[in-house]
């Protein structure tokens, strides 16, 4: 099972909206809604920002929105702030036989 | 969201075995999937495996098929993972999550982590 693929990196200055791709296959994004998205700051552990593909799940702000068009999956980040500065993974359920697949990673920087 | 704490970083020599455990500090799992996810140093997350609390039901990434072992303990609220025959490309922060069960489908997302366990295997 390949990892999904992402940007290395991503940025965008207090205020703007930046947008991750998250490119899969027919097999697990394409097949499924079941796309997540996962923020990552230094030395601490994945939280969970988005799941079922747009779904926000409780205490995660509202700027962040995620969206799926055939196999890529976007998740998008308005009003950038500081804090958004993180890491950010893609994942996708991918069936019985290898169920989970997660993304390369995105950087994403606030100017 | 449950709380998870995880056992302490581990250094081991090629391969030996280790095992790390995943405490919920609620009543039990229930109604939430254990998940074992790894991340090597720079690297994305790599999914493990799974457990159902309530069935002892497993299932592993075709990876780690053969080295890979995870178990739980219902009365201790304990969850286990251990790997077998390590590698140096096993040095990892390993990861509990769990996944939301509790309406007719799960949601396949991790919705809460542990702390995460760093592993170092190395001579």
């Amino acid at each position: 099972q390949s990892a999904l693929a992402q940007p290395p990196s991503a940025s965008g200055s207090p205020g703007q909206s930046l947008t991750i791709s998250c490119t899969g296959a027919s097999s697990d994004i394409g097949a499924y809604n079941f796309v997540s998205w996962y923020q990552q700051h230094p030395g601490k552990a994945p939280k969970l920002m988005i799941y079922e593909v747009t779904k926000r799940p409780s205490g995660v702000p509202d700027r962040f929105s995620g969206s799926k068009s055939g196999n890529t999956a976007s998740l998008t980040v308005s009003r950038l702030q500081a804090e958004d500065e993180a890491d950010y993974y893609c994942s996708s359920f991918a069936g019985t036989n290898n169920p989970y697949v997660f993304g390369t990673g995105t950087k994403v920087t606030v100017l | 969201q449950l709380v998870l704490v995880q056992s302490g970083a581990e250094i081991k020599i090629p391969g030996a075995s280790v095992q790390v455990s995943c405490t919920t500090s609620q009543n039990t799992f229930t109604g939430h999937y254990v998940h074992w996810v790894r991340q090597a140093p720079g690297r994305g997350p790599e999914w493990m495996g799974q457990i159902n609390p309530n069935t002892g039901g497993t299932a592993y990434a075709q990876k780690f098929r053969g080295r890979v072992t995870i178990s739980r303990d219902t009365s201790i609220r304990t969850a286990y993972m251990e790997l077998s025959i390590l590698r140096s490309d096993d040095t990892a922060v390993y990861y509990c999550a769990t996944e939301d069960c509790t309406s007719s489908t799960c949601q396949k997302s991790f919705d809460s982590w542990g702390q995460g366990t760093l592993v170092t295997v190395s001579t």
